[in-house]
C-alpha cells in the first residue's frame, strides 16, 4: 500500500514565478492536509481539503496561495508570484474519511527554494 | 483556536537513560493526541497516539500519558538509543481532525 506521494521532492523557482506542489493521498484516504515547515521550526497548518471541498483554509495566506483537491487526480498547492519568504518544506498528510480522529500520514515533502 | 505548548525545546540524555517531553493544550474539546518523530530531512512519522478516553498507552520503550483535567500529555522514552535522536512533535486534534502541532523537541542521545 503506497504511502502519501508528493512531487516534486525539490523545486527551485525564481522570484515571481509560480510553484505547483502535488500530493497523492494514501489509498482509501479522502482527507488531505498541507503544512509548511521552516528550518528548525515546527509544522504550521495551512489548509484541509476533502475531495472537491476546502474544509479549512485558515492557515493559508489569502494572497498568492491556493489549494485544490479535485475529484480525480492529486491535491495541488499553488503559490503564485513566489517570494524569497516562500522558501520552506511543504508537507502533505492524508487521513481516512471515516470520521472521528484518525492518524495523519505524511509524505516526504517538497523542498521549495526561491532564488 | 487550539494552542499547544511543548517543553523542552532541546533535550540531551545519555544512552540508556529516559527522556520525557511534555505538552499542554488549551482546547478542552481536543480528544486525540498523536506524537510524531522527525529525523533530519525526513517526513514526520507517527510513533504513538492516545485518545481522551485513555490515561496511558505504551508501546515497547515508548509511553504516553494524558491528564485531561490539567490538559497535559507527555511522551516517555525509556532505555534511549542513539537512533532515538530526532525532533519530536506533540499534537492535539478536535472533532474534525485539524491537528495543531507543538513547536518540537530536539532530542539528542549521547552514546
Amino acid at each position: 500500500n503506497a504511502g502519501v506521494m508528493q512531487n516534486p521532492r525539490h523545486l527551485v523557482r525564481r522570484r515571481g514565478q509560480e510553484a505547483r506542489l502535488r500530493c497523492s493521498p494514501m489509498k482509501g484516504h479522502s482527507h488531505v492536509y498541507w503544512y509548511r515547515q521552516l528550518p528548525e521550526e515546527g509544522l504550521k497548518f495551512m489548509v484541509y481539503l476533502q475531495k472537491e471541498n476546502i474544509i479549512d483554509e485558515s492557515g493559508m495566506p489569502k494572497e498568492r496561495f491556493s489549494a485544490e483537491f479535485p475529484k480525480e487526480g492529486p491535491s495541488i498547492l499553488r503559490i503564485q508570484q513566489v517570494v524569497r519568504g516562500d522558501s520552506a518544506a511543504y508537507f502533505c498528510a492524508s487521513a481516512p474519511g471515516t470520521g472521528g480522529n484518525q492518524p495523519q500520514h505524511f509524505g516526504d515533502g517538497t523542498r521549495l527554494s526561491i532564488l | 483556536g487550539e494552542n499547544v505548548e511543548q517543553h523542552p525545546s532541546t533535550l540531551s540524555v545519555q544512552e540508556g537513560d529516559s527522556a520525557v517531553i511534555k505538552c499542554t493544550y488549551s482546547d478542552s474539546a481536543s480528544n486525540y493526541f498523536p506524537w510524531y518523530k522527525q529525523e533530519l530531512g525526513k517526513r514526520p512519522q507517527l510513533i504513538i497516539d492516545i485518545r481522551s478516553n485513555v490515561g496511558e498507552k505504551k508501546d515497547q520503550r515508548i509511553a504516553v500519558t494524558l491528564n485531561k483535567t490539567a490538559k497535559h500529555f507527555s511522551l516517555h522514552i525509556t532505555e534511549t538509543q542513539p537512533e532515538d535522536s530526532a525532533v519530536y512533535f506533540c499534537a492535539s486534534s478536535g472533532g474534525y481532525q485539524k491537528v495543531t502541532f507543538g513547536t518540537g523537541t530536539k532530542l539528542q542521545v549521547i552514546p
